[in-house]
């Protein structure tokens, strides 16, 4: 069975100033990760995800993730952070046994950017 | 090119009654799922489609919740009889296809709440 804990349920950060939101994940097989953003009364966008090859993935808006196999995490970074990126951001898993491309998520992160 | 659609936005039920969600998916996208967000909670697969086929359902509370793809495209998500804890915001999502190198797009969501 997977997992995935995002430890930080509220992020409060400065506008400009840089983040980065932890997730660690737990698998018995080879695993895809990816992190999702949820604005409010929308649907998740995907910002970026790892399958293989680099570990360090570029996302959309800015964002970054490092995969790091041995410490089992995903930490999203971002260097700068605009009032815009204020969201609810989601790590998620999967392993695609069996053909089914199911994503377990995490409880979520709300990132809150003040001015 | 258009997202995935859903209908209602909002739906707001007593206890023991019936509720019925639609989705359509983003054209030529074979899988379709189902995923309930409880609040505070990062999203749960109920159902997955592969055009008019169940690929997995393993989450799904079949003794209140059904679903159906009927011609592959769009679907509909059932609840009968609502409980208190069936409220949640109901997402539904595609991609071209079961493999988790194929992105899956979400909609808004039906945020259902049961009085």
């Amino acid at each position: 069975a997977q997992s995935v804990t995002q430890l930080d349920s509220q992020v409060p950060v400065f506008e400009e100033a840089p983040v980065e939101l932890r997730c660690n994940y737990s698998s018995s097989v080879s695993v895809y990760l990816f992190w999702y953003v949820q604005y409010p009364n929308q649907g998740l966008q995907l910002l970026l995800k790892y399958l293989s090859g680099s570990t360090l993935v570029k996302g959309i808006n800015g964002f970054e993730a490092e995969f790091n196999k041995s410490q089992t995490s995903f930490h999203l970074r971002k260097p700068s952070v605009h009032i815009s990126d204020t969201a609810e951001y989601f790590c998620a898993v999967s392993d695609s046994t069996g053909g089914g491309n199911k994503l377990t998520f995490g409880t979520g992160t709300q990132l809150k950017v003040e001015l | 090119e258009a997202g995935v659609a859903q209908s209602p936005r909002y739906k707001i039920i007593e206890k023991r009654q019936s509720v019925a969600f639609w989705c359509n998916p983003i054209s030529g996208h074979a899988t379709l799922y189902w995923y309930q967000q409880i609040l505070g909670q990062g999203p749960k697969l109920l159902i997955q489609f592969q055009n008019n086929g169940v690929v997995d359902d393993s989450q799904l509370p079949k003794d209140r919740f059904s679903a159906e793809r009927l011609k592959g495209v769009d679907s509909t998500l059932k609840i009968q009889p609502a409980k208190l804890e069936d409220s949640a915001v109901y997402l539904c999502a595609s991609s071209l296809g079961t493999s988790s190198y194929y992105e899956q797009y979400f909609g808004p969501g039906t945020r259902l709440t049961v009085t």
